[in-house]
């Protein structure tokens, strides 16, 4: 069945530190793959999202790019603040079908 | 952005009763809701999709008569465990779309985090 692997986290890193939270998935169609994330005490928000092989999703400075040839979606960016403190999850959805997420990177940033 | 909101954030109860959790949509009309589960440090395990005035629709392994989900309005959907026992004990997180189901933008409330005695 679909499935999404993330990086095992928790990540912790310095402000302005470069960031990457890998996300490889399986499906067994052609998937819309997404980022959300979850800051302390609120819900999870979409992040970012890309819909088709080689779209680029991006926001609030994050990027991930949908790689078809390698099954990825890795997250990246460039310098993160300690706002960026949360946990991020991967998923993706095939059509109609509901989202598969991953299981989640906590990611701390320390100042 | 929209804003979904589960009640309450956390409980704590004995072993054999029944815990009601709130989910609600506070600026918009939710045509469908659904419920995941999350066990710690694993990813978010739809549980059922529910629409306003039908039966839930749930997920493989999921047991309908344990978890009880009532979508009685287009703001409030209501999931209880009932008879409720320490393997339940869990993080429960319900999202709500106002576009079709599989299609429109999820928002996700902020969790409530079960802890059964």
């Amino acid at each position: 069945g679909d499935s999404v692997t993330q990086m095992e986290g928790p990540v912790t890193l310095s402000e302005e530190a470069f960031l990457t939270i890998n996300c490889t998935y399986t499906a067994t169609g052609y998937p819309s793959l997404f980022w959300y994330v979850q800051y302390p005490g609120e819900g999870l928000q979409l992040l970012l999202k890309a819909t088709k092989a080689d779209d680029k999703g991006s926001n609030k400075g994050f990027e991930a790019t949908y790689r078809k040839e390698t099954t990825s979606f890795h997250l990246e960016k460039g310098s993160v603040q300690v706002s960026d403190s949360a946990v991020y999850f991967c998923a993706l959805r095939v059509g109609a079908q509901k989202l598969v997420f991953g299981q989640g990177t906590r990611l701390t940033i320390n100042p | 952005g929209a804003v979904v909101s589960q009640h309450p954030s956390r409980v704590i109860c004995k072993s054999g009763t029944s815990v009601k959790i709130e989910c609600r949509s506070l600026d918009f009309q939710a045509t469908t809701m659904f419920w995941y589960r999350q066990f710690p440090k694993q990813s978010l395990m739809l549980m059922a999709t529910s629409n306003e005035g039908s039966k839930a629709t749930y997920e493989q392994g999921v047991e309908k008569d344990k978890f009880l989900i009532n979508h009685a309005s287009l703001t409030l959907s209501t999931l209880t465990v009932t008879s409720a026992h320490p393997e339940d004990s869990s993080f429960y997180i319900c999202s709500a779309t106002r576009g079709t189901p599989n299609t429109g933008e999820l928002f996700f409330g902020e969790g409530s985090r079960l802890t059964v005695l």
